[in-house]
């Protein structure tokens, strides 16, 4: 599987401020996925983050507060926008296996702190 | 998105002893299954794919009822480390991508 990682790990931000996450993958990959995980909950979809256009986001999510850029197969960023407490979560990248596998492996997350 | 749903459990279950869980799915449509296994303060880290013939890897055992659209995962003889929390997942359907997750079971191996 692909190694994937994540910067920052971790980070305590300030409400109203912008977070941007970076998601590096060793191998080129066509899908790129961000997902959330607030505390005591399952990982939510944002979005898929497309190669060379804008990403497809999920149901609850938008662009403007989560931009998200893709400039290559083996990197994406997210940008947490105008933060709020209630943004404070996991937020974690994933790759498809590839080869028509819909398997996903993950990042090893970023911990979001909003005070 | 369709729903995801397990049992949060906790499972108490001792050391050597076989637990199985299941997890329903609401999306008639979902062709791909997983079991991931996410341990405290980690990323999830799949744990095996499920196919419709049913698979075993070592002493996990998965299976797919497409009929009352469930998954199971068997473990036997359950050492300490497998406690973890185990979530399953399922795709779209109809070429939309990315995955629904369960809200995962927590399973606690005694000694």
């Amino acid at each position: 599987s692909a190694v994937i990682s994540q910067k920052p790990s971790r980070d305590i931000c300030q409400r109203g401020t912008s977070l941007t996450i970076q998601c590096q993958v060793d191998s080129q990959v066509t899908m790129m996925f961000w997902y959330r995980q607030q505390p005591g909950q399952s990982l939510t979809l944002i979005a898929t983050a497309n190669q060379g256009s804008e990403a497809t986001y999920e149901s609850g999510f938008v662009i403007d507060k989560f931009p998200i850029s893709r400039p290559n197969l083996t990197f994406s960023t997210l940008t947490v926008s105008n933060m709020s407490p209630e943004d404070s979560s996991i937020y974690l990248c994933s790759v498809e296996a590839g080869y028509g596998q819909e398997t996903q492996y993950f990042g090893p997350g970023t911990r979001l702190l909003v005070l | 998105r369709k729903e995801v749903e397990q049992d949060p459990g906790p499972f108490n279950v001792p050391e050597g002893a076989t637990v199985a869980f299941n997890c329903t799915y609401s999306n008639s449509a979902s062709q791909s299954f997983f079991w991931y296994r996410q341990d405290c303060r980690k990323e999830p880290k799949l744990l095996m794919s499920v196919y419709s013939s049913g698979n075993e890897d070592g002493r996990f055992t998965a299976q797919l009822n497409r009929a009352s659209q469930y998954i199971s995962l068997l473990i036997r003889d359950s050492k300490l480390s497998d406690s973890a929390t185990y979530l399953c997942a399922v795709d779209s359907g109809g070429g939309a991508d990315g995955l629904t997750f369960g809200k995962g079971t927590h399973l606690i191996i005694q000694p």
